[in-house]
């Protein structure tokens, strides 16, 4: 069964850092997403992306964050300055056209983020 | 969106059936209820969709009155494999939207 791959799976960073999270949608999907779940919390959305362009970002998703697909398979999220509140697990998400008629989301395994 | 409410958690013993209902007074027309399950560390997982009535799939049933304001999610015969958070999330189906997940409800079974 088609899968979204995510790396790292962990992803140790000094707070002021740049760091960039990928993600391999199945290939597919159109409709890819960021969310992420600090530990203990519920799932946050960050933001959608859809033919090369962002659909919707949430307030989370400030000026320090930029998603991009950068080639036919990779997704990527950048957090170009890393705060120590930024430390979660980020999950990316991918989704079909049409061809489903539920539009699940099919989420990646996460990459757990920590801020040090 | 409408807001949902399911209870935060539930105890089970393995072979049990687990019910979990979950209100959403202000579903609008056009929206469905989904559910989705997440295990320890993972991202979450499509479990079940409706609109109305029953829908029954090889992992679970769902179970929506005629008012739609409630909807329950059962698990047949669960096993150990099945504590997990399981949420509850009512909205317009559409590809590019985005799932707001709540607390969920976690699930626990022992042996």
């Amino acid at each position: 069964e088609p899968e979204v791959t995510q790396t790292p799976s962990h992803q140790v960073t000094q707070m002021g850092q740049e760091v960039i999270l990928r993600c391999v949608p199945i290939s597919n999907h159109l409709y890819f997403y960021w969310y992420r779940q600090i530990l203990g919390q519920k799932v946050e959305f960050l933001v959608s992306f859809y033919n090369n362009e962002i659909s919707e970002k949430s307030e989370i998703f400030d000026d320090q964050f930029s998603v991009e697909r950068p080639d036919g398979s990779n997704f990527t999220l950048k957090i170009r300055s890393t705060k120590l509140e930024d430390s979660a697990m980020y999950f990316c998400a991918s989704s079909e056209r049409e061809a489903n008629s539920n539009y699940e989301q099919y989420f990646g395994p996460g990459t757990r983020l920590t801020v040090t | 969106l409408a807001k949902t409410t399911q209870p935060i958690s539930m105890d089970s013993y393995e072979g049990q059936e687990v019910n979990i209902t979950c209100s959403h007074n202000n579903i609008a027309t056009n929206d469905y209820i989904t559910w989705y399950q997440q295990f320890p560390s993972q991202g979450p997982r499509f479990i079940i969709q409706g609109y109305k009535t029953k829908v029954t799939n090889e992992v679970a049933s769902l179970f929506i009155p005629a008012d739609r304001k409630s909807s329950t999610l059962s698990l047949p015969r669960v096993s150990l494999s099945d504590t997990a958070v399981y949420y509850c999330l009512v909205g317009a189906r559409s590809n590019d939207y985005k799932l707001s997940f709540g607390a969920g409800t976690t699930v626990t079974v022992r042996a």
